[in-house]
């Protein structure tokens, strides 16, 4: 049984340019939700989601980041004009339902030059 | 003011030691608390899960939760060089309202042969 799966595992980007890191939830699983972990910190919520639906999206900042969950195909976590500050590990997690345990991935670390 | 509040260490200890991880937390509404365990460059694995007051144990780790002092403890017995990882706790509030997860800072635990 696949645990969460993340790819790719390592990005690098130029500032300015797209980042795409995408998700693929443990089977049977239709919550997703997206993590930040910056250097010395812990893990920041960002979104949650369900498949088709944005559940909560207050931790995501206003511009140039965005985040789907087709009815097919992996979620997807979007950072438009990466800037250095958007250098981070970025994790995400699914669960059976909302009240259930949520499982992580091995995160995908972004770096933007 | 964070609402979770976790020592970041390091911690180094002997192996067999009893190791004492905390976090203190200020928002009264959550419910549910949990330790993940992180591996380097690894995503976070649940360790522990409680819910509002009391202990659990699980082979070597306890779990204790003292909700009127807003504190949440995570002690690991006769503890390995395999224990030696980043422990995260983490806490969310009725969680049927999302599943958004707050998580303290990480405390990095050394276990020495």
């Amino acid at each position: 049984n696949a645990g969460v799966m993340q790819n790719p595992r390592h990005l690098v980007r130029r500032r300015g340019q797209e980042a795409r890191l995408r998700c693929s939830p443990m089977k049977g699983h239709s919550h997703v939700y997206w993590y930040r972990q910056l250097p010395e910190e812990g893990l920041k919520f960002m979104v949650y989601l369900q498949k088709e639906n944005i559940i909560d999206e207050s931790g995501m900042p206003k511009e140039r980041f965005s985040a789907e969950f087709p009815k097919e195909g992996p979620s997807i976590l979007r950072i438009q004009q990466v800037v250095r500050g958007d250098s981070a590990a970025y994790f995400c997690a699914s669960s059976q339902g909302s009240q259930e345990t949520q499982y992580f991935g091995p995160g995908t670390r972004l770096l933007v030059l | 003011q964070k609402e979770v509040e976790q020592d970041p260490g390091p911690l180094s200890v002997p192996e067999g030691a009893i190791v004492s991880l905390n976090c203190t937390y200020s928002n009264s509404a959550f419910q549910y608390f949990m330790w993940y365990r992180q591996y380097s460059r690894k995503g976070p694995e649940l360790l522990m899960y409680t819910y509002s007051s009391g202990n659990k144990e699980d082979g070597r780790f306890t779990a204790q939760v003292d909700k009127s002092s807003k504190y949440i403890s995570l002690f690991i017995r006769d503890s390995q060089p395999s224990d030696s990882a980043t422990y995260l706790c983490a806490m969310t509030g009725i969680y049927n309202q999302g599943g958004k997860l707050i998580f303290g800072q990480g405390t990095e635990l050394s276990v020495k042969p």
